[in-house]
């Protein structure tokens, strides 16, 4: 079982549509982050949260810590939030606060 | 500030050639991490500094691999004796010890064939 799991792997929407992404933690963590890679690789830092809730234009990302779980929720999708959604928990200073991916989830939002 | 530079960002290689990736990372971090990320995967660690000390190597930086942070500014990543399997995209972040927020750079992806 990977230490950071995401759901659903792969997520296609209509234009408007709100959109969920899930992700499920199992080791201690100081901070999650949900990153957004586009074709060609670059990384994309959208959130970096510890508790509660951010939001972020139409981007909300929240995070349950008891649960271990966070979710970032993409309202009023639209075509360019086409991309690979990747959460990554962050391990805590004395692991050297690296990133665990989980394997992304590819959106794609046609209009 | 450019945020973190790699170059190059593409290499094709002959299997069993040496190739060097660069990354540079944003001036004030103190921290600097190597990922690597196969197609369809999310990335895997690989290493960290924090200035120009290497503090973590992961099981998959076999003795092919090596890297430095001589200054505690840019770092470089070596491949020795390249193989087909280490066809990937290598990923570079820096941050503050201080602040847990990264800065990607645009990967090098490394082909070869």
């Amino acid at each position: 079982k990977n230490e950071v799991e995401q759901s659903p792997q792969n997520l296609t929407a209509q234009e408007g549509e709100f959109i969920t992404i899930n992700c499920s933690y199992s080791v201690g963590i100081s901070a999650l982050h949900w990153l957004q890679q586009h074709p060609g690789g670059g990384i994309v830092s959208l959130f970096m949260l510890s508790s509660g809730k951010k939001k972020h234009g139409r981007l909300i990302a929240t995070i349950n810590i008891q649960e271990k779980h966070s979710s970032l929720h993409i309202t009023a999708s639209h075509p360019r939030d086409s991309a690979v959604y990747i959460c990554a928990a962050r391990g805590r200073v004395t692991s050297g606060s690296r990133l665990t991916f989980g394997e992304g989830t590819q959106l794609t939002v046609n209009p | 500030d450019t945020g973190v530079s790699q170059n190059p960002r593409h290499k094709i290689t002959k299997r069993g050639q040496n190739v060097t990736f660069r990354c540079d990372p944003i001036s004030e971090h103190n921290r600097l991490y190597w990922y690597r990320q196969t197609l369809g995967q999310g990335p895997e660690f690989l290493t960290y500094f924090q200035n120009e000390a290497q503090l973590e190597k992961s099981r998959l930086l076999s003795d092919r691999f090596s890297a430095e942070r001589p200054k505690g500014s840019f770092s470089t990543l070596e491949i020795q004796r390249t193989e087909q399997g280490d066809s990937a995209m290598y990923l570079c972040a820096s941050s503050l010890v201080s602040f847990g927020g990264y800065t990607f750079g645009s990967g090098t992806r490394l082909t070869v064939v």
